[in-house]
């Protein structure tokens, strides 16, 4: 079983509102990652995370808030956003931060509005 | 410098007809690993294939089917007898062996397989 699961699938939300997108696997993997792909676009790196702990943030605004709680959970906080920050935000999982080339599987993604 | 060039942007072609998908890149790493992913409208992204650089053998996979030229950089994809199903956005990927399992995406080509 190769699958990431992401929630929720489609999400509206205000400039002022605090939101969460969750990201979940159960393979074991060790790393995780966040990406956004605008329309049209390749997904772009935000976050990645090694045994839990960030190990990459690609200059990412800080209205945008990581969260590892365990090895299967990533979240990723949202609070005043803006328009242009309306994507598909990508979860991926691979089996270890050290491995090079190792595969990385993607959840579906949580496509969002900012209005 | 673009790293992964898919120059084909988007590509319509009726069912059953053969189509190849382009692509090349541009690294300085003498281990690198390659890889193709399918996107439908659904948006995750689906993984299809992982090449390393010291693997030049071609791979056959049902209906698909890869050509790995290091001497012209290009890792391209064939998609024989073409289907509907198959149409989504294709994404080659490079990996470098950097220390960092970063992925970096070419803009994609997006496929039409028209009934």
């Amino acid at each position: 079983d190769t699958e990431v699961t992401q929630t929720p699938k489609h999400l509206v939300m205000g400039m002022t509102n605090k939101k969460s997108l969750k990201c979940e696997q159960h393979m074991g993997h060790r790393a995780m990652y966040w990406y956004k792909q605008k329309a049209k676009k390749p997904p772009e790196l935000m976050f990645v995370y090694s045994y839990e702990k960030l190990s990459i943030n690609e200059s990412v605004p800080s209205r945008f808030s990581p969260e590892c709680p365990n090895s299967s959970l990533l979240n990723l906080h949202l609070h005043a956003l803006q328009p242009e920050d309306s994507a598909l935000y990508l979860c991926a999982s691979s089996q270890s931060p050290n491995r090079r080339g190792d595969i990385q599987y993607f959840g579906a993604g949580t496509r969002l509005s900012v209005l | 410098a673009q790293k992964v060039t898919q120059a084909q942007t988007e590509i319509s072609v009726v069912e059953k007809e053969d189509v190849t998908l382009d692509c090349v890149y541009e690294t300085r790493d003498t281990t690198y690993y390659l890889f193709w992913y399918k996107q439908p409208p659904s948006g995750e992204l689906v993984f299809l294939i992982r090449r390393n650089s010291f693997d030049e053998q071609n791979e056959i996979s049902g209906r698909y089917s890869w050509n790995f030229q290091k001497s012209t950089s290009s890792f391209n994809f064939t998609i024989t007898a073409s289907q509907v199903v198959d149409s989504a956005v294709y994404f080659c990927a490079l990996s470098e062996d950097n220390g960092a399992n970063n992925l970096f995406f070419g803009t994609g080509t997006r496929l039409t397989v028209i009934p």
